[in-house]
């Protein structure tokens, strides 16, 4: 089955602890993306890359990390969380940067 | 800068009462432009992508229309399981980058 997979689920942290955030897909897409979804402000895109070892910037990068190493995953990594943080991610893939998009399910972070 | 704005905000529908959302966007560098809908709790699921003005594309009770500075997604007749938030995005290029830009969506509800 087709998809892309977000681990973990739920994440609660403290200020300032490390974390990943994993995306894997099973498609064989080029282009991989991150966004995070707050109440009135929709979804925002975090970074993107199309294609292994490129990565650029979205509309707010601030405070994340990305990494494409390999075609299937792209991690997302916050070095230093704060709570302006907390927010409901997405990892998504396409063929193509302008072909249609599959969405993770989500995870959902608080950081405290 | 590049904007997209969706309205309206919230629509209440009973079931078969047809009606169109708007998604109207001011952008350069336009390669396409997206229809998702979004469950509760889910990744966005998506529907359509029109690339030029005056394309159209159908699918079941949905119809996509686009224009050079908007896009409608017609429902008709629509049933309770149409009720989702609908998210228009568009996809910019310029230069090298390559970004998708969302809208904040129009949260549908159909009722019998």
């Amino acid at each position: 089955e087709a998809q892309v997979t977000q681990n973990p689920r739920y994440l609660i942290t403290v200020t300032g602890k490390k974390l990943t955030v994993t995306c894997s897909q099973n498609m064989n897409h080029e282009y991989m993306s991150w966004y995070r979804q707050d109440p009135g402000l929709g979804l925002r895109q975090i970074y993107y890359s199309m294609n292994v070892e490129v990565t650029d910037k979205g509309d707010v990068p601030e405070g994340y990390k990305v990494s494409r190493k390999e075609k299937r995953n792209f991690p997302l990594i916050l070095e230093s969380p704060s709570p302006n943080q907390t927010s409901l991610y997405f990892c998504a893939s396409s063929f193509w940067r302008d072909t249609e998009a599959f969405f993770g399910q989500g995870t959902r972070l608080t950081v405290v | 800068e590049d904007q997209v704005t969706q309205s309206p905000e919230a629509l209440r529908l009973q079931e078969g009462e047809s009606s169109s959302l708007n998604c109207s966007y001011t952008v350069s560098g336009l390669r396409g432009l997206f229809w998702y809908r979004q469950d509760p709790g889910k990744g966005p699921e998506f529907l359509f992508t029109l690339y030029s003005a005056g394309e159209e594309k159908e699918k079941e009770r949905l119809k996509a229309t686009l224009t050079k500075k908007e896009s409608f997604l017609h429902i008709t007749a629509p049933k309770p399981e149409d009720s989702a938030t609908y998210l228009c995005a568009v996809h910019v290029v310029t230069g090298t980058a390559s970004k998708l830009t969302f809208g904040t969506g129009t949260r549908l509800q159909v009722t019998l």
